[in-house]
């Protein structure tokens, strides 16, 4: 498996908190992603992040935000956390080389908002 | 919006018996991926296909881009226990750059 952890693993917090996530990486990879994964939703994209400090939004970005200060960290920041946010977040990895690199998942976080 | 789309949702099949999904996108797409997730894991990177009409084999797995670039399809020959998983279908999100956009899966289900 790629290097990739994420943490916290698991967390409950309450509505209208604050919660960050963070994905670590030792693969020097350019490209990282954050994900969503929600029953009969599939996988669907947060923000994804082409470099240090360089970030855009996927489709569901609204009450997100990220930032990616160095090559291996990328922090998912939810502002205030909504009962709607309970999700298993997954972060991502590609190499970005050329072509369409394939993407290497990190184990996840669940997250349950109160 | 661009939109990929998986059926079946769910299957559940005997041991032994094929299985097959497929991956319907609304637009062309340059290049197509498949990925498994396990219950209980992450999603893991099982192959890509590039060209028109292209066919790719993993043992039991044979994988199949269509002529037009918007369709593919995974099947699965005398499924095990261990082909268990939700298996996702993902395409090139707009016209460049890395991003994915996934299909919403389909989980297999097997029973011995």
């Amino acid at each position: 498996d790629a290097g990739i952890t994420q943490s916290p693993r698991h967390k409950v917090t309450e509505t209208g908190t604050p919660v960050t996530l963070r994905c670590h990486q030792t693969e020097n990879h350019r490209y990282m992603y954050w994900y969503r994964q929600d029953p009969g939703h599939g996988l669907r994209l947060i923000h994804y992040s082409y470099g240090v400090k360089d970030t855009d939004k996927g489709e569901v970005s609204d009450g997100y935000s990220v930032s990616r200060s160095k090559t291996e960290d990328f922090l998912l920041t939810l502002e205030s956390a909504t009962s709607s946010q309970t999700s298993v977040y997954f972060c991502a990895i590609s190499e970005g080389a050329g072509g369409q690199p394939e993407q290497y998942f990190g184990p996840g976080t669940r997250l349950t908002v109160t | 919006g661009q939109q990929v789309m998986q059926i079946p949702q769910y299957q559940h099949v005997q041991e032994g018996e094929d299985f097959t999904t497929y991956c319907n996108s609304s637009t062309t797409l340059s290049n197509i991926q498949w990925y498994k997730q396990r219950p209980g894991g992450h999603p893991v990177f099982l192959i890509q296909l590039v060209k028109s009409g292209e066919v790719k084999k993993q043992k039991r797995l044979t994988f199949q881009f269509g002529e037009a670039k918007k369709n593919s399809s995974l099947h699965i020959t005398a499924t095990q226990t261990t082909d268990v998983g939700t298996y996702f279908c993902a395409g090139p999100r707009g016209q460049a750059g890395t991003a994915l956009i996934f299909g919403k899966g389909t989980t297999l289900s097997v029973s011995s």
